[in-house]
This record gives structure tokens, C-alpha cells and sequence, in this order.
């Protein structure tokens, strides 16, 4: 089985819906982040967690928010999606001074 | 503004060739300099690190030189093999004691290795 784990792998879904993606380790590590990776971009930061009760902002983190449910649980919300966070989407573990283990990702198209 | 700045954005080498890419950076609170490898379908992983007390960290065919003084970092790739293809991702973080915060990734370098 994966360290981290990224469900959906794919999500196809509507200007406007609420989605979801989640993420889970069994690492155990503290840390978690949320990236978005674009064509010609990189990979970008929108939120992290250092542990269960630390949430903070990343780079672009406007549109998104997240819940980090548990040490091994951390989940990101699109509210009301558009087409412009139509991305691939990484989910990343760590411990402090660790490097950073990235899941496969969620690609998400939104029409 | 763009922290970390990576040159090219594709590179073809032929096999056996040697491959470099160069990353340059801004905040010279940097203190850990990471590349990834990323193949398609698949998420970014860690290849190699250094931080600045060294000049040069060299890993089987994966090599990067760091020169602090004109804030430039690069990777080299020997013998470079068809399965090196992939998109090749530098970093840099910075924080107290060592720690990891926050990754700044550079655009990517997609490598392509000719047979």
C-alpha cells in the first residue's frame, strides 16, 4: 500500500459543485501539505498543517480551504468550483527537518 | 515574484550524455536545496538534497553543485538513461534549526533521453 494516499485519483465535475479531496498517510508523520502543479508552474503550496491543531495558508490558498481530521488525515474543499482550479492536485507528508513525501495526486477537471 | 528560478523547461540529451539543469534563487535565507523526479501518473520524489556548508553532493550518477555566493544550485546527470526521462523539479526551503517549511518549487525541467 501507499505511505500517502490521494482518493479520487480522478474527478470530473461542474463550475459551482462542492468537491473534496482527501488525503491520508501512514507515515506517521506531522506534517501535511496541499500543492497544486500546473503545466509550465510548478508546484504551488495552498495550505499546510504542522500538526492536528495548525492550519495555515499557503501561497494561493484563495478558493480553498482544508481540515486536517487527523495526524494521518488532511482534506481539501473546493467550496464552489471553477474552471481555473482545474489542476493536478499532490498531497504531501514530512517530519519536521524530514523530506517531503507526495502522494500520485488527484487529477481534477472542472467544466 | 518568483523565488526560485529554473532554466531550461526541456531538455534532450542523448543516452550517455550528460544532463544539467541550473536553478537560481532569491532569499538567501535558503537553507535546504532538494530535487525531485517526477514520471507521468506518478507524484514528485525526492532525488537528491544540500545545503549550503557544502559545495557539491554527488548520489551514484546524480550530482549538485551549490554556489551560495552567486545563489545558483544545479543538477547533473551522468550517463544519462532513457529511464531518467521525467520532469525534474528544484526546490528551496528555508528554516531554523535545518527544518523543512515551506518548499518554493521551480517550473520543472521535462527531460526527454534519447536512445
Amino acid at each position: 500500500d501507499a505511505d500517502v494516499t490521494q482518493t479520487p485519483r480522478n474527478r470530473i465535475t461542474k463550475t459551482g459543485k462542492r468537491i473534496m479531496l482527501e488525503c491520508s498517510q501512514t507515515k506517521g508523520h506531522d506534517r501535511m501539505y496541499w500543492y497544486r502543479q500546473d503545466p509550465g508552474l510548478g508546484l504551488r503550496l495552498i495550505y499546510y498543517s504542522f500538526d492536528v491543531k495548525d492550519i495555515n495558508k499557503g501561497e494561493i490558498s484563495d478558493g480553498y480551504s482544508v481540515s486536517r481530521q487527523a495526524q494521518a488525515k488532511f482534506s481539501l474543499s473546493l467550496e464552489s468550483a471553477i474552471p481555473n482550479q482545474t489542476a493536478l492536485y499532490f498531497c504531501a507528508t514530512s517530519d519536521p527537518g524530514q523530506p517531503q513525501h507526495f502522494g500520485d495526486g488527484t487529477r481534477l477537471s472542472i467544466l | 515574484q518568483q523565488q526560485v528560478k529554473q532554466s531550461p523547461q526541456s531538455l534532450i540529451v542523448q543516452k550517455g550524455g550528460i544532463s544539467i539543469i541550473n536553478c537560481a534563487y532569491e532569499n538567501t535565507a535558503f537553507d535546504y536545496f532538494p530535487w525531485y523526479q517526477q514520471f507521468p501518473g506518478k507524484g514528485p520524489a525526492l532525488l537528491i538534497a544540500i545545503r549550503p556548508d557544502v559545495s557539491e553532493k554527488k548520489e551514484g550518477r546524480f550530482t549538485i553543485s551549490f554556489n551560495k555566493s552567486a545563489k545558483q544550485f544545479s543538477l547533473h546527470i551522468m550517463d544519462s538513461q532513457p529511464g531518467d526521462s521525467a520532469t525534474y523539479f528544484c526546490a528551496a526551503s528555508k528554516g531554523d534549526g535545518g527544518s523543512q517549511g515551506n518548499l518554493i518549487f521551480g517550473k520543472g525541467t521535462k527531460l526527454s533521453v534519447k536512445p
